[in-house]
């Protein structure tokens, strides 16, 4: 069985570019989470997703990051405009319906340059 | 105040030593998680508990729900257990409150 799957690993991106982050849940699990974790600090919630819906986005920056986890394929999170304060190390977890454990991917390191 | 507030930040050890890492949260939770972060970035869930304890090979955790307190314990450390250590609390909403984490490095 595949775990949660992240792509790519490494993202470098300009300043004003997009960054488009990919994360394929374990199979089955329907429940996605986005987590950030910024140089020299510790993982921070950015939203919780099911398929075809936005449970909660509370910990997302309110301007230009924005996340899909449509009914087919993977779950996107997308950052238009890309700053150098939004180069960090992006987190991917999934978990099955009803369960408190999470899976959690390899990450997706993006640098701005 | 952090919901979930780890301790120690940093720890050294020799190889062999018996490694304690605490963990205290204030929010309401029905199970606790501790992670593990390796020097290439990659998390690994250690594990997930709700009462008592749990033992994995080297690694043990406790909490006591009462006290909201938990820890994770290594016994017999080795060099391949340097890492960050996280605790991390599910809220009711699923979301995860993280500790900012221990760096543990293991010296032969």
């Amino acid at each position: 069985n595949a775990g949660v799957m992240q792509n790519p690993r490494h993202l470098v991106r300009r300043r004003g570019q997009e960054a488009r982050l990919r994360c394929s849940p374990v199979k089955g699990h329907s429940h996605v989470y986005w987590y950030r974790q910024l140089p020299e600090e510790g993982l921070k919630f950015m939203v919780y997703l099911q398929k075809e819906n936005i449970i909660d986005e509370s910990g997302m920056p309110k301007e230009r990051f924005s996340a899909e986890f449509p009914k087919e394929g993977p779950s996107i999170l997308r950052i238009q405009q890309v700053v150098r304060g939004d180069s960090a190390a992006y987190f991917c977890a999934s978990s099955p319906v009803g369960a408190d454990i999470q899976y959690f991917g390899a990450g997706t390191r993006l640098s701005v340059l | 105040k952090n919901e979930v507030e780890q301790s120690p930040q940093n720890l050294t050890a020799q190889e062999g030593e018996f490694i304690t890492i605490n963990c205290s949260y204030s929010v309401g939770i029905s199970a606790l998680h501790w992670l593990q972060q390796h020097p290439g970035g990659g998390i690994v869930s250690l594990f997930m508990l709700s009462s008592g304890k749990k033992k994995h090979g080297r690694l043990i955790a406790t909490i006591n729900i009462q006290e909201k307190h938990s820890s994770l314990h290594i016994t017999a450390s080795h060099p391949r257990d340097s890492a960050v250590y996280i605790c991390a609390a599910p809220n009711t909403g699923n979301q995860f409150y993280f500790g900012t984490g221990t760096s543990l490095t293991v010296i032969p």
